[in-house]
């Protein structure tokens, strides 16, 4: 059974730069058909898709987030990673990270953080 | 990208059979049979309840199916059950190579 975890800071100042990690454990994290994905839900709202990359560092990225955001990947840790610059308070959600096979759809999620944008 | 479009609220009574549509484009839903349904009990994380349209993975109750004609994709939940009252949303792989959610539906069971 694959599990994620996601970790990283719980406030996140505007204009900063907001940084969280996945740590997958007890499955294969570089299988040719895993792709790595964030998701993310502000309180009350629907989900929005951010962005996933493949083992090989290979990215898709929302378009509407395009600009702010960079994905990264470490197999040797099985982990993966999401760096989303310039924050605004619209920015405040639940942030997860789940497992895309053949980058189609979300079979495994992490519980979810959630990241508040305030000073 | 546009979210996918589906109704706010659906409800039902125990016993009966509920339709949740989701509409995109001829650019997501209507390209690719690639369609998947969450559900998501309040305060809990997104479970995947049907994939590739029609597809339940194992676990999941044969209560649930999915179908597609044309651009709008629907999930339908046969014999409600108090414990099926939940967020619903669609997703669609699309023509860029992205991912698009709908904007989810609440299933009331009456």
């Amino acid at each position: 059974q694959v599990q994620l975890q996601e970790s990283g800071p719980g406030l996140v100042m505007p204009s900063q730069t907001l940084s969280l990690t996945c740590t997958v454990s007890g499955g294969s994290f570089s299988g040719d058909n895993d792709y790595w994905s964030w998701i993310r839900q502000p309180a009350g709202k629907g989900l929005e898709w951010i962005g996933h990359i493949y083992r090989g560092g290979s990215t898709a990225y929302n378009p509407s987030l395009k600009s702010r955001i960079t994905m990264s990947i470490d197999p040797s840790k099985k982990q993966f990673s999401l760096r989303l610059n310039s924050v605004t308070a619209a920015d405040t959600a639940v942030y997860y990270c789940a497992r895309m096979p053949n980058s189609r759809y979300f079979d495994f999620w992490g519980q979810g953080t959630l990241v508040t944008v305030s000073s | 990208q546009s979210a996918l479009t589906q109704p706010a609220s659906v409800s039902g009574s125990p016993g009966q059979s509920i339709t949740v549509s989701c509409t995109g484009t001829s650019a997501d839903v209507g390209y690719f049979n690639y369609v998947s349904w969450y559900q998501q009990h309040p305060g809990k994380t997104p479970k995947l309840i049907i994939y590739d349209v029609r597809y339940r993975p194992s676990g999941v109750s044969n209560r649930f199916s999915g179908s597609k004609s044309g651009n709008t994709a629907s999930l339908t939940i046969s014999g409600l059950q108090a414990e099926d009252e939940a967020d619903y949303y669609c997703s669609s792989y699309t023509i860029s190579g992205t991912l698009v959610f709908g904007g989810g539906t609440k299933l009331t069971v009456l």
